[in-house]
C-alpha cells in the first residue's frame, strides 16, 4: 500500500530556532514530492521536487529530495511565529491513476 | 489569478441528511479534484476529474458520495445520506494537467461539514 510518513507529527519552537521536518514515502510509480503549508484555510503549495540533491528554496525555507532513501527534509531558518502551520507532504504516483498521497502533516508551533 | 472558490464555507447537518458542495476551478485548470481532510489528518483523495470524466474514484465510498463535473468546469461533491464520520473539511483543488509535473494542485478555503 502506498503511504507517505511525515515526523515529527508536532514541533514546539521558539522565534529563530532552525527546524527540520521529515517526510518518507513508498509510493508506486514515484513523480514528484510536493509540499504543502496550511494554515487555518487551504493548503498553499511550497515546493515541488521531482531531482533527487537538487534543494530548493524560497526565502527562509528550503527542500531537497533523496531518491534512494525514498525521503525529503523541509528546512525552516530563522523561524517566526507566522510559521506557525502544519506542513504537509505529498507524493505524486501511486499504483493507480496519478494523484497525491498526502501524510498526516507536522504541526510546527512557533513560540515568540 | 483568481483562486479556486469553494461554498458554503460551512455547514452542519444532522445525519441521515443531504450536503452539497461547489466547486470552482482555476480558470483554464483542466483537472479537479475532491479531497476529504479529517482533524488531525491529511488530505485524503476522493475523487479526480480531467475535464469532465473520471480519472479516479477509487476511494470515494459511492454507495453515499457522488460528484459531477458536467461541462469540465465546475463541480458538484454530494453526500446522501451522511453520517457522523463525514465529519471533515472537503478540499476542492485544480491544476493545468493530471502529470503535476511544474503544474502542482492549488486548493480552495474547503467547506467544514459538521454532521450530528
Amino acid at each position: 500500500e502506498d503511504k507517505v510518513v511525515q515526523s515529527p507529527l508536532s514541533l514546539v519552537v521558539h522565534e529563530g530556532d532552525t527546524v527540520t521536518l521529515n517526510c518518507s514515502y513508498e509510493v508506486t510509480n514515484f513523480r514528484s514530492l510536493l509540499w504543502y503549508k496550511q494554515e487555518k484555510k487551504a493548503p498553499t503549495f511550497l515546493f515541488m521536487l521531482t531531482s533527487s540533491g537538487i534543494e530548493k528554496k524560497s526565502g527562509r525555507l528550503s527542500s531537497i529530495l533523496d531518491k534512494k532513501e525514498l525521503s525529503s527534509i523541509l528546512n525552516i531558518t530563522a523561524t517566526q511565529t507566522g510559521d506557525s502551520a502544519i506542513y504537509l507532504c505529498a507524493v505524486e504516483g501511486g499504483s493507480g491513476p496519478l494523484g497525491l498521497i498526502f501524510g498526516k502533516g507536522t504541526k510546527l508551533s512557533v513560540k515568540p | 489569478e483568481a483562486g479556486v472558490a469553494q461554498s458554503p464555507r460551512y455547514k452542519i447537518i444532522e445525519k441521515r441528511q443531504s450536503v452539497a458542495f461547489w466547486c470552482n476551478p482555476i480558470s483554464g485548470h483542466a483537472t479537479l479534484y475532491w479531497y476529504q481532510q479529517i482533524l488531525g489528518q491529511g488530505p485524503k483523495l476522493l475523487i479526480q476529474f480531467q475535464n469532465n470524466g473520471v480519472v479516479d474514484d477509487s476511494q470515494l465510498p459511492k454507495d453515499r458520495f457522488s460528484a459531477e463535473r458536467l461541462k469540465g468546469v465546475d463541480s458538484t461533491l454530494k453526500i446522501q445520506p451522511a453520517k457522523l464520520e463525514d465529519s471533515a473539511v472537503y478540499l476542492c483543488a485544480s491544476s493545468l494537467d493530471t502529470r503535476g509535473y511544474n503544474s502542482p494542485l492549488h486548493f480552495g478555503n474547503g467547506t467544514r461539514l459538521t454532521v450530528t
